[in-house]
């Protein structure tokens, strides 16, 4: 069965350093993945995904996340921490190319910035 | 503005008692979905709907009911053989990605 695993529940940095939250999957075949923030009491938000195109993805607010085959990962970044990034961010993964809202979501992790 | 909304934010409900949950959408999708988040845990799929007068069950199904009679609504029904209720509720619709609305807090008290 296919399943996310997020390493690390709460990922503190300070503000301006590099921001990385690690996502890794299990798939039999080629997945769509995704990465979602979430501010408090709000719903999901959609930063970027990966369909197969190029590995290296560019997301909105400055992240990107680079898919890498060979070790089933699907690892967040972005280079330089703003206080506004402090958000809950899952990752998700969809093994149906017709259906890319039936997603398996990762158990999400906490991002703090600290000034 | 396209968007989903969902209605009410915040909802109290006694043990019991069935509760219905609103969700809209203005973005002309065909699928919609409904998710659980609970504290600490990712999100889980309760139903979903791919078009209108079809919808599906999803890992969570058990306690909940779902209609599509149109296009723009997909309204979810929480009943009271839901044995934990308490959660966070998102609705979605999808077109390449999923876009959520705002949420529903449901408290059994």
């Amino acid at each position: 069965a296919q399943s996310v695993t997020q390493l690390g529940s709460h990922v503190s940095v300070s503000e301006g350093a590099l921001v990385l939250l690690r996502c890794n999957y299990s798939s039999s075949v080629p997945p769509y993945l995704f990465w979602y923030v979430q501010y408090p009491n709000q719903g999901l938000q959609l930063l970027l995904k990966y369909t197969s195109a190029a590995t290296l993805v560019k997301g909105i607010n400055g992240f990107e996340a680079e898919f890498k085959k060979s070790e089933t990962s699907f690892h967040l970044t972005k280079p330089s921490a703003h206080m506004s990034d402090a958000a809950e961010y899952f990752c998700a993964v969809s093994l149906y190319s017709g259906n890319t809202g039936k997603l398996i979501f990762g158990q999400g992790t906490t991002l703090q910035v600290k000034p | 503005d396209g968007g989903i909304t969902q209605s009410p934010k915040y909802l109290f409900r006694k043990e019991g008692q069935n509760v219905t949950l609103s969700c809209e959408q203005n973005l002309n999708h065909d699928a919609m979905y409904w998710y659980r988040q609970d504290p600490g845990q990712g999100l889980r799929l309760i139903y979903y709907s791919q078009i209108v007068n079809d919808f599906q069950k999803g890992d969570i199904a058990e306690g909940y009911s779902v209609s599509r009679e149109k296009k723009e609504s997909f309204p979810l029904t929480v009943t009271s053989a839901q044995k934990n209720p308490t959660a966070f509720y998102l609705c979605a619709s999808s077109d390449r990605a999923l876009t959520f609305g705002s949420g529903t807090r449901l408290t059994v008290v």
